[in-house]
C-alpha cells in the first residue's frame, strides 16, 4: 500500500517562528500537494509540485512556501508563523496519470 | 473556477439503511472529474469513487455509487447498506479539464451510522 507520512501529528508554535511541515511518500509518486483543512471551508490547496524543483501556487499560497528538492519528500514552510494559520494540515500524492490521491494523516498546527 | 457545494452538514442514518449524501457543483470547464473521499477520525482522506463528466455509466465501487446527473450538476454518493464504520466526513471534490491537477473540495457532511 501507498503510504504518505507526516512529520508530525500535532505541533504548536509562536507567531513569528518559522515552521516546515514535512511529507514523505514511498511509491515514486510525480505529484505532491498541500492542503489547509478547516471547519466550515472543506480543503483549500496551498501548494502543490508536478517533479521534483517544480511548483505550482494552489488557491491559498500566501504566508507559505514550498520545497521539493527529492522526488519523495515535499516540505511546506510557514516563513513567519501567525495565528490565522492555525489549521490541519493534509498533504497528498499521486503518480501522474492517476485520479486517486494518497493522503498522510495530517499534522493538527496551532499557533500562539 | 470550480465550485463544489455539500448542503448536509450532517446526516444520522440508521445501520443498515441506504444512505444519499448531496453534491452539486458548477463549473465552466468541458471535461471534469468528480470524486469521493472519506475521512474517519482519524483524520486521513480515503479515496472513495471517481467519475468522469464523459462517462457514460455512474461509478460504482462496492456499496458506493456516484448518482451523476449532468444536467443537473449533481453527483451524489450512495452508500448502500450502511454500516458503523461508515460514520465519517465525507467529501465532494472536482478537477477541471484533464491535466489540470487541482482539486476544489466541498464542506464536507458528516454521517453518523446509528446501531
Amino acid at each position: 500500500d501507498v503510504k504518505v507520512t507526516q512529520s508530525s501529528r500535532y505541533l504548536v508554535k509562536r507567531t513569528g517562528e518559522k515552521v516546515f511541515l514535512e511529507c514523505v511518500q514511498d511509491m515514486d509518486h510525480e505529484n505532491m500537494f498541500w492542503y489547509r483543512q478547516d471547519p466550515g471551508l472543506g480543503l483549500r490547496l496551498i501548494y502543490f509540485s508536478y517533479d521534483v524543483k517544480m511548483k505550482e501556487k494552489g488557491d491559498i499560497p500566501e504566508g507559505y512556501s514550498v520545497s521539493r528538492e527529492k522526488k519523495e519528500r515535499f516540505s511546506l514552510i510557514l516563513e513567519s508563523a501567525s495565528t490565522n494559520q492555525t489549521s490541519m494540515y493534509l498533504c497528498a500524492s499521486k503518480i501522474g496519470n492517476s485520479e486517486k490521491l494518497f493522503f498522510g494523516s495530517g499534522t493538527q498546527l496551532s499557533v500562539l | 473556477a470550480q465550485k463544489i457545494t455539500q448542503t448536509q452538514p450532517g446526516m444520522f442514518v440508521q445501520e443498515k439503511e441506504a444512505v444519499t449524501l448531496d453534491c452539486t457543483y458548477d463549473t465552466s470547464d468541458q471535461s471534469y472529474g468528480l470524486f469521493w473521499y472519506k475521512q474517519p477520525s482519524s483524520g486521513e482522506m480515503i479515496f472513495l469513487i471517481y467519475q468522469g463528466s464523459y462517462d457514460e455509466q455512474n461509478a460504482t465501487e462496492g456499496r458506493y455509487s456516484l448518482n451523476f446527473q449532468k444536467a443537473r450538476k449533481s453527483a451524489n454518493l450512495v452508500i448502500s447498506a450502511s454500516q458503523l464504520g461508515d460514520s465519517a466526513m465525507y467529501f465532494c471534490a472536482m478537477r477541471g479539464d484533464f491535466g489540470n491537477e487541482k482539486l476544489t473540495f466541498g464542506t464536507g457532511t458528516r454521517l453518523t451510522i446509528i446501531p
